[in-house]
């Protein structure tokens, strides 16, 4: 099976604008989660999809956004960006067939997004 | 609250020594789960072991040991005879059951650096 793997890899943006990064599952995963790791804070937590609907969210603003189509595929959005928001975007992938148990999250590579 | 603690930042080994990375964790939950994970350079985080909260037995996999102690909420991890490739920053986390809020939670990592 193919991993998750994440578009772009790397991106450059200025203060202000806006950004998409996209995230494709494990195949057959239904939930997606997303983090953001900086040096300073570590592996932050932003938000959990699962079956198109965002079942969990971290304690970020709201310029962060995300969603999840039907094929598991999702995408996050950081709006009106800050120098602050350079890091490294994880993409976690888990099978969640249980519903109840926690399943082992599998990440993919990362998007290293710099803020200018 | 959840909360993983690995209070050894970064550590240094001469090749073939054996080390031990600590983590220990608070939750009030009775049902958790326990992971480890590798982040080598490249930065993706790579799955390395699952436990849950109903089974302490210590596991070995070649060169790599968990010792899971939940009266000392403790989940450490051993490298027996290090190697180069060792090298990376391994993180710990908790997690919680699917139908919980938050669920992933992560340490601060240890960097360890393995001298050839």
């Amino acid at each position: 099976k193919a991993g998750v793997t994440q578009t772009p890899r790397y991106l450059i943006k200025t203060r202000g604008q806006q950004v998409t990064l996209s995230c494709s599952p494990i195949s057959g995963h239904r939930s997606v989660s997303w983090y953001q790791q900086t040096p300073g804070q570590g592996l932050q937590f932003l938000f959990e999809y699962f079956s198109e609907t965002q079942r969990n969210k971290g304690n970020f603003p709201g310029r962060f956004s995300g969603r999840q189509f039907s094929n598991s595929r999702s995408e996050m959005n950081v709006s009106t960006l800050e120098l602050g928001d350079s890091a490294l975007y994880l993409c976690a992938s888990s099978a969640e067939t249980s519903g109840r148990a926690r399943d082992t999250q599998y990440f993919g590579p990362g998007t290293r997004l710099t803020v200018l | 609250a959840q909360k993983v603690t690995q209070a050894q930042t970064e550590i240094s080994v001469v090749e073939k020594e054996d080390v031990t990375l600590d983590c220990v964790y608070e939750t009030r939950d009775t049902t958790y789960y326990l992971f480890w994970y590798k982040q080598p350079p490249s930065g993706e985080l790579v799955f390395l072991i699952r436990r849950n909260s109903f089974d302490e037995q210590n596991e070995i996999s070649g060169r790599y040991s968990w010792n899971f102690q939940k009266s000392t909420s403790s989940f450490n991890f051993t490298i027996t005879a290090s190697q180069v490739v060792d090298s990376a920053v391994y993180f710990c986390a908790l997690s919680r059951p699917a139908n919980t809020g938050n669920q992933f939670y992560f340490g601060t990592g240890t960097s360890l650096t393995v001298i050839p």
